[in-house]
């Protein structure tokens, strides 16, 4: 079965510091996302991209957060100057297309530790 | 705003058993209803997508319902197995991008 892939699976940064977490969406798929879940808590939606543009974001994703795909295949979550309550576990996911009935399928996610 | 309810929070049934779990929605304007199970500290992993237009799906011993008008769907495990302990998630999706989850079933299956 196909599946997204997600570097690194942890990571542990110091408050104040830059986080890049990395994504390889399935092959084919046009639609990519991030999701976060804090620690005993539902998982949330940060952003949708596709044609190489942000779609939707939530009130979640602020100024410190960015996404890109640099190239054909990555699409990265930049997290500018990582806070305490910036620790989760962050979930990239992939579509085929939106809506009819299409799947969306998650990666393991990357536990981001702030210390 | 969209709000799920997953009751029961927490299951335990001996192996064996049948068991529903519920997912409930507060507005019936979706599109598709997804439910992922998720192991400790794992990702989530997608069993059944139910399109707005449809009222079940089936995959092996997993049966998945909808009724959209009322807002609510069910994940039924046939014949649990102490491998099918996990929390159940579900998830709908609206006229916006993102998925909205529930909390989650956190079910354990004694063998």
């Amino acid at each position: 079965e196909p599946e997204v892939t997600q570097t690194p699976s942890h990571q542990v940064t110091q408050m104040g510091q830059e986080v890049i977490l990395r994504c390889v969406p399935i092959s084919n798929h046009l639609y990519f996302y991030w999701y976060r879940q804090i620690l005993g808590q539902k998982v949330e939606f940060l952003v949708s991209f596709y044609n190489n543009e942000i779609s939707e974001k939530s009130e979640i994703f602020d100024d410190q957060f960015s996404v890109e795909r640099p190239d054909g295949s990555n699409f990265t979550l930049k997290i500018r100057s990582t806070k305490l309550e910036d620790s989760a576990m962050y979930f990239c996911a992939s579509q085929g297309r939106r809506f009819s009935g299409n799947t969306i399928y998650f990666g393991e996610g990357s536990w981001l530790t702030v210390v | 705003k969209q709000e799920v309810t997953q009751i029961p929070a927490a299951l335990s049934v001996p192996e064996g058993e049948n068991l529903v779990l519920n997912c409930s929605f507060t507005d019936s304007a979706i599109y598709n209803l997804q439910w992922f199970r998720q192991d400790p500290g794992k990702g989530l992993t997608s069993l059944l997508l139910i399109q707005s237009s449809q009222r079940e799906q089936t995959s092996g011993r997993l049966n998945a319902s909808l009724d959209k008008s009322s807002g609510r769907s069910t994940l039924y495990i046939a014949a649990s197995q102490p491998g099918d302990s996990a929390t159940y998630l579900c998830a709908v999706i609206g006229g916006a991008d993102g998925l909205t989850f529930g909390k989650g079933t956190h079910l354990i299956i004694q063998p």
